[in-house]
């Protein structure tokens, strides 16, 4: 119930395409669900989040399309660009008892081709 | 303005030796995370603190890893005795506040990368 399941496990997108991820969950005490952009030999780092009272949220090129009743959420990078090739992780964070602890998923490796 | 810094980036030890990560958290948060990132389980919590007090220890693989923050501006990530199984990128990261109703986001060093031999 603690899972975070993501797919697909690697994407190849042409440039100027859309590459989509998508994340699923169980948990209804999650409460807030980042996607964190990670690079080779860097740490991952925060790339947009949405709260689940919340539908959809943009940032740039960059939206994640929210669906609470079926427990799922998904990132859309629009116009995608060789330089967004990275893994990239959902995560959900835990309820009121959790603290600040994030559930990741297990990434995706994006490669946008050229 | 820096990050969070992690020392050393590369660790190469034998197994049965201790090792020791280090992790200096960005200034003024109050929560700090260790994750470890292997290809077979993902990014995994190991423990997080809050104000220098670990919350949740759950994520701790087993008795010999343990870890410490002695003030807010420092925490150790201990194994002792290393095995190759633990070889992993070890990550630490801050936030200012932990919580739940906090939107705060967790801010990653650029991570451990341990073998153990």
């Amino acid at each position: 119930q603690q899972q975070v399941k993501q797919s697909p496990q690697s994407l190849i997108v042409q440039k100027g395409g859309i590459s989509i991820i998508n994340c699923a969950y169980e948990n209804t005490a999650f409460d807030y669900f980042p996607w964190y952009q990670q690079f080779p030999g860097k740490g991952p780092a925060l790339l947009i989040a949405i709260r689940p009272d919340v539908s959809e949220k943009k940032e740039g090129r960059f939206t994640i399309s929210f669906n609470k009743s079926a427990k799922q959420f998904s990132l859309h990078i629009m116009d995608s660009q060789p330089g967004d090739s990275a893994t990239y992780f959902c995560a959900a964070r835990g309820g009121y008892n959790q603290g600040g602890k994030l559930i990741f998923g297990q990434g995706t490796e994006l490669s946008v081709k050229p | 303005d820096a990050g969070v810094i992690q020392s050393p980036r590369h660790e190469v030890t034998e197994m049965g030796q201790e090792v020791t990560l280090r992790c200096k958290p960005i200034s003024g948060h109050n929560s700090l995370f260790w994750y470890r990132q292997t290809m077979m389980r993902g990014l995994e919590l190991l423990i997080y603190f809050n104000n220098n007090v670990p919350i949740d220890d759950s994520g701790m693989p087993e008795d010999r890893f343990s870890a410490k923050m002695p003030n807010a501006s420092f925490s150790t990530l201990k194994i002792q005795p290393s095995e190759p199984r633990d070889s992993a990128v070890y990550f630490c990261a801050s936030s200012l506040e932990a919580g739940s109703g906090s939107n705060q986001p967790q801010h990653f060093g650029d991570g451990t990368r341990l073998s153990i031999l």
